[in-house]
């Protein structure tokens, strides 16, 4: 059963960067395809983008193209995902989760504790 | 992109039935999934595709699709059941991008 954890909580000023880790385990990572989903306070939850490692392919949903950026590490087997030019409006919890895919089936089956990311002045 | 509609919210009768819905045009092409979020917790998985339930997850909770509406039913709601619901299928309009439904909560009288 693969297990994902992430990295603490962020404080951050508008303008600046943040980039938040999730670190697998129980699963050979090469064989994991990575999603990123974001939920501010009192929200639903919004997939912002994926990666798979393997191929080093991403996806990103297009409101965040240009501000995020999600890349993995083999060797820490760790995905990352950046955000850039935050704003007030990007305080949030940001999660990892494991993608499974199978036909026209896709689920997360595996999820990241969650990492609140706070912009504030 | 594709969008997923849900209501707001639902309430159900301890030990009754309860069905919640999901509708979007993407699932005329794929399965959604479901997850259950309770208050300061990950989300978590509780039904996917055609008739796939994770290990661990009690066999009340059962889901189906007809056209482009999935649902999720809970037959014999628990206390614990009480939740937020989100259903997720993957973006018809784009390759391997995914849509959240807004979620519903639900409410065990």
């Amino acid at each position: 059963q693969v297990q994902l954890v992430q990295s603490g909580t962020e404080v951050k000023k508008p303008g600046s960067s943040v980039k938040v880790s999730c670190k697998a385990s129980g699963d050979t990572f090469n064989n994991l395809i990575f999603a990123w989903v974001r939920q501010a306070p009192g929200q639903g939850l919004e997939w912002m983008g994926g990666i798979t490692p393997i191929f080093g392919a991403t996806k990103y949903a297009q409101q965040f193209k240009g501000r995020v950026t999600i890349t993995a590490d083999k060797s820490t087997s760790s995905a990352f995902m950046e955000l850039s030019r935050l704003r007030s409006e990007d305080t949030a919890v940001y999660f990892c989760a494991r993608v499974m895919l199978q036909g026209d089936t896709d689920w997360f089956d595996a999820w990241g504790q969650g990492t609140l990311v706070t912009v504030s002045s | 992109s594709s969008e997923l509609t849900q209501d707001t919210a639902v309430s159900v009768a301890l030990g009754q039935t309860v069905r919640i819905t999901c509708q979007g045009d993407s699932l005329r092409s794929y399965y959604a999934s479901w997850y259950q979020q309770k208050p300061g917790q990950a989300p978590v998985l509780v039904f996917y595709g055609k008739n796939n339930r994770p290990s661990g997850i009690p066999d009340r909770f059962s889901g189906s699709t007809s056209g482009d509406t999935a649902s999720l039913t809970i037959t014999g709601a628990q206390a614990e059941d009480e939740a937020d619901y989100y259903c997720n299928s993957r973006d018809n309009s784009e390759s391997h991008h995914y849509v959240f439904g807004p979620g519903t909560q639900v409410t065990v009288l």
